[in-house]
């Protein structure tokens, strides 16, 4: 059982936005800056989206958009296209003995 | 081109002892702080360990403390992970990564990874 809770699976239509969760506790997501988001296309190396909540890397799409309310982290796609289908995850620092945790990830089918 | 190139993995008896190597190119590794993640077949992603840019700061997942260790050789731009005691639950894809962020700033946040390379426990 992962230590952040995501939904296992979210759809949209091309065009559409959907917001995926991440639901941690005080010892994670609601006391540390260092949450992130990462995409994972089937057989491939994950592929960082967003850290620090809400910042995006050099080359990341601004359709991608994380924020945070309390324990929960958020991450929203707008404007879906077809090649964002894929499993995305969540992380995030902890002050549990494993410092970084990891959401069970949630699949996305873009329909 | 800035990548991790990892070598290492196959398969391995149970209780046996595997070094896994994550090499760069394309940018200096001993500026990021590094990481190892593994992914078991069909599962989500899973930290392993992590080391600091001079290695001086080290820390290791719950399920991994004691049977493993992560060091790097910044002269030789590269990473490593001993795994020892190996057993079934450690079959994996392992993954290196970088941080984000350079020097002593530990985001936390993998931005460019390895391929991953493939650990089977089995007899």
């Amino acid at each position: 059982q992962s230590a952040l809770t995501q939904p296992a699976s979210v759809s949209g239509s091309p065009g559409q936005s959907i917001t995926i969760s991440c639901t941690g506790t005080s010892r994670d997501i609601g006391s540390y800056q260092h949450v992130s988001w990462y995409q994972q296309h089937p057989g491939k190396a994950p592929k960082l989206m967003i850290y620090d909540v809400t910042s995006r890397p050099s080359g990341v799409s601004n359709r991608f958009t994380g924020f945070r309310s309390g324990n929960t982290a958020s991450l929203t796609i707008s404007g879906l296209l077809a090649e964002d289908e894929a499993t995305y995850y969540c992380s995030s620092y902890s002050s549990r003995s494993s410092l970084l945790v990891f959401g069970g990830g949630t699949n996305l089918t873009v329909l | 081109q800035v990548q991790l190139v990892q070598s290492g993995g196959g398969v391995v008896q149970p209780g046996k002892s595997l070094r896994l190597s994550c090499a760069a190119s394309g940018f200096t590794l001993g500026i990021y702080a590094m990481y190892w993640v593994r992914q078991a077949p069909g599962k989500g992603l899973e930290w392993v360990a992590s080391i600091s840019h001079d290695g001086g700061n080290i820390n290791y997942g719950d399920s991994v403390r004691g049977r493993v260790t992560v060091s790097r050789d910044n002269s030789r731009n590269t990473l490593y992970l001993q795994v020892n005691s190996l057993r079934d639950e450690d079959t994996a894809v392992y993954f290196c990564a970088a941080d984000v962020a350079p020097m002593s700033t530990l985001k936390y946040a993998m931005d460019v990874w390895g391929q991953g390379t493939s650990v089977t426990v089995s007899s």
